[in-house]
């Protein structure tokens, strides 16, 4: 069947690396696709998205690339702090409306 | 501008019993969706309002329904609880042009805890 998945479930970085966050999807007619981040307690929070006609979207501290060959997605966040321990998750619009299939979620732990 | 409103926050019930949750979307957004949250199944789509009617439904048994009234506001409600309805409650709003590519901003949820 059709997924929207992780590579990773968790992932531990040090305060100040870069992380990357992957996320594998499989419609290939899925054209627009969003970044989240969720902290504990809350919604998810939006952070990045792009278009399918664009391979790279750069905000403050993250950049989102889109590899549609391969249908993946990854988040890139530079410098990482302790503040964007959270989950992250990717969702994509499959030409059904406004409705979103998410990712089951990455958890991001920084460490200090 | 005031964020995407969730009441309650948290709820507790018993099974068979029924649950209204409420969303107040920001300001000048007319889509409303509804997602549930779970750890294994993660966010699942509900469905989806824009001027009080449903324009959008994913996969959920007839149980879960929904509404939104004139300025916006949505509720949904579940009849005859199960346990597997325990979940995260997530509200988002959009914009409501009705193009793919809008961005939904999410309220905090409401906790439903069937016992």
């Amino acid at each position: 069947g059709e997924s929207v998945g992780l590579h990773l479930p968790t992932l531990s970085v040090q305060e100040g690396d870069n992380s990357i966050i992957n996320c594998a999807y499989s419609n290939s007619a899925s054209d627009y696709f969003i970044w989240y981040k969720q902290e504990s307690g809350k919604g998810p929070q939006f952070i990045i998205d792009i278009r399918s006609n664009m391979d790279k979207r750069q905000g403050q501290r993250v950049t989102v690339l889109l590899n549609k060959t391969v249908k993946h997605l990854s988040l890139q966040i530079a410098a990482t702090q302790p503040g964007d321990s959270a989950v992250y998750f990717c969702a994509e619009n499959r030409h059904t409306g406004n409705q979103f299939y998410f990712g089951t979620g990455t958890s991001l732990t920084v460490i200090p | 501008k005031a964020g995407v409103t969730q009441t309650p926050r948290y709820l507790i019930k018993t099974r068979g019993q029924q649950v209204t949750l409420s969303c107040s979307p920001i300001s000048g957004h007319r889509s409303v969706s509804w997602y549930q949250q779970t750890p294994g199944q993660g966010l699942q789509f509900l469905f989806e309002y824009f001027s009080e009617t449903q324009r959008n439904k994913g996969n959920f048994p007839g149980r879960f329904s929904g509404r939104q009234f004139s300025n916006s506001r949505s509720e949904m409600n579940v009849s005859t609880l199960e346990l597997g309805d325990s979940a995260l409650y997530l509200c988002a709003s959009s914009s409501g042009t009705g193009h793919r590519e809008e961005k939904l901003f999410f309220g905090s949820g409401t906790q439903l805890s069937v016992l």
